[in-house]
């Protein structure tokens, strides 16, 4: 059975600080999703990462993929207020499906 | 028109009602799905319609019955609930290919908040 661990499950950091969110995932996929989850919001789409060696940036994040470690990472750049929320990576249960399995979720906090 | 639109966005309900939640999508996706969210646990996926055909139910109980008149929406007709099925219940769409994978995200609407009393 798929499973997808992510850690830390919670993160609390100072603004301008860095930080990296690790997705670990236990059989191989060839893609990886991540998502942004505010309080009582609806899951927002970050980045689809579809190969080996993927890297994605927006903003002040930044993800990645290595399908041979399976683990993905989102590294956070200079955090500030408005990166607080939970985020999840998901990755397809098999080849050739839209069944994904989702990570426990990472929650992050950012002050002052 | 927000892409993955749900109602109601909360419901509260008896152990004996009947109810239903609605999901409709305004993407022009192929694909709807229903993921249940609780507390301190990941998203679990609950059904799968692939081009309005059911392809996933993936062990859910039978109080939960999934309904699918066309592409664009989706519905979860409840009956009987108990109290461990409160949880917020999530709509998504995607657009997939005959061999069922994406290079697109699944969009996902804002959510039921489900309680059970």
């Amino acid at each position: 059975e798929l499973k997808v661990e992510q850690n830390p499950l919670f993160l609390s950091m100072q603004e301008g600080k860095n930080y990296t969110i690790y997705c670990n995932y236990s059989t191989t996929s060839d893609r990886l999703y991540w998502y942004r989850q505010d309080p009582g919001k609806s899951l927002e789409s970050l980045f689809v990462l579809l190969s080996n060696g993927a890297v994605k940036q927006e903003g002040r994040l930044m993800a990645s993929l290595d399908t041979k470690a399976r683990l993905s990472t989102l590294h956070i750049t200079a955090a500030v207020h408005d990166l607080s929320a939970t985020y999840f990576c998901a990755v397809p249960r098999s080849y050739n499906t839209d069944k994904l399995i989702f990570g426990t979720g990472t929650r992050l906090q950012v002050f002052p | 028109e927000t892409g993955v639109t749900q109602t109601p966005r909360h419901l509260v309900m008896g152990m004996t009602n009947k109810k239903s939640l609605k999901c409709e999508q305004h993407l022009g996706h192929n694909a709807m799905y229903w993921y249940k969210q609780s507390a301190k646990k990941p998203l679990e996926l609950m059904f799968v319609y692939n081009f309005k055909e059911q392809t996933e139910n993936n062990s859910v109980p039978s109080r939960f019955s999934p309904e699918c008149p066309n592409s664009s929406h989706l519905f979860l007709h409840l009956h009987t609930l108990q109290p461990e099925d409160s949880a917020l219940y999530l709509c998504a769409s995607s657009q997939v290919g005959q061999v069922l994978n994406s290079n697109q995200p699944q969009h996902f609407g804002d959510g039921t908040r489900l309680s059970i009393l």
